[in-house]
C-alpha cells in the first residue's frame, strides 16, 4: 500500500462548478500538508500549505485537512479553464533540514467551458 | 532571478551510456533534491542535499550518482542508463527549515529522458 492515495482521474468538470480533490494517507507521523499544481510539460508549484487540522482558506482554494482520518481535501470554487492542470497533494513530518515530501501520483482536472 | 534551472530538457540515451543532469539555482537555497515523475507513481525522491558537501539517499537512488561542491549546483549522474530510467526528472530547492518544518520546494522545468 502506497504511503499517499490519490485518485489520478482525469476529473472533467464544467467552468463555475466547485472540484474537490483528495488524499488519504498512512503515516500518522504527517504533520505538514501541501498542494502542488502542475501545468502541462511544466514544474510542480506550491498552491496551498497547511501546518494543522481544520481549513486554509485562498482566494478560490480552500484546504481542509482531517488527520484523526488521514483525509487531505482541496476545494475550487467557481473553477476556471486555467485551472486546467495536475494536483499533487505532498506531505511530510519534522525533517530536521530536509524538505523531504511524499507526493501522491496527482489528479489530473480538465476545466471546460 | 532564473529560480531553478535543469539541462538539458530532453535527452535521448542508448542503454548503457552515462550522461549527467545539470541543475542550477540562484536562490542561495541550502536544500536541493533530485526527484523523477512517471506515470502511475507521481514524485519519487532521487538523492537530496542539505548543503554543499553534504549529500544523501531518498527513496529509489539506484542507478544515480550526486554531489554538491557549490551551493547552487546539484548535477544528477546516470552511470548506466537503463531503459527503467526513462522519466521526467525534476529538480527542486527550498530555503532552510526552521524547527523541522519543510520549506516549499521550488521546482525546476523538468528534465525529459528515454532509454532505449
Amino acid at each position: 500500500q502506497k504511503e499517499v492515495e490519490q485518485d489520478p482521474g482525469p476529473l472533467s468538470v464544467p467552468e463555475g462548478a466547485i472540484v474537490s480533490l483528495n488524499c488519504t494517507y498512512s503515516n500518522s507521523a504527517f504533520q505538514y500538508f501541501m498542494w502542488y499544481r502542475q501545468y502541462s510539460r511544466k514544474g510542480p508549484e506550491l498552491l496551498m500549505y497547511t501546518y494543522s487540522s481544520g481549513n486554509k482558506e485562498d482566494g478560490r482554494f480552500t484546504a481542509q485537512v482531517d488527520k484523526s482520518s488521514k483525509y487531505i481535501s482541496l476545494f475550487i470554487r467557481d473553477s476556471q479553464p486555467s485551472d486546467s492542470a495536475t494536483y499533487l497533494c505532498a506531505m511530510s513530518w519534522d525533517t530536521g533540514t530536509a524538505s523531504k515530501l511524499t507526493f501522491g501520483t496527482g489528479t489530473r482536472l480538465q476545466v471546460t467551458l | 532571478n532564473a529560480g531553478v534551472t535543469q539541462t538539458p530538457k530532453f535527452q535521448v540515451l542508448k542503454t548503457g551510456q552515462s550522461m549527467t543532469l545539470q541543475c542550477a539555482q540562484d536562490m542561495n537555497h541550502e536544500y536541493m533534491s533530485w526527484y523523477r515523475q512517471d506515470p502511475g507513481m507521481g514524485l519519487r525522491l532521487i538523492h537530496y542535499s542539505v548543503g554543499a558537501g553534504i549529500t544523501d539517499q531518498g527513496e529509489v537512488p539506484n542507478g544515480y550518482n550526486v554531489s554538491r561542491s557549490t551551493t547552487e549546483d546539484f548535477p544528477l549522474r546516470l552511470l548506466s542508463a537503463a531503459p527503467s530510467q526513462t522519466s521526467v526528472y525534476f529538480c527542486a530547492s527550498s530555503y532552510v527549515v526552521l524547527d523541522g518544518v519543510p520549506g516549499e520546494l521550488f521546482f525546476g522545468e523538468g528534465s525529459r529522458l528515454t532509454v532505449l
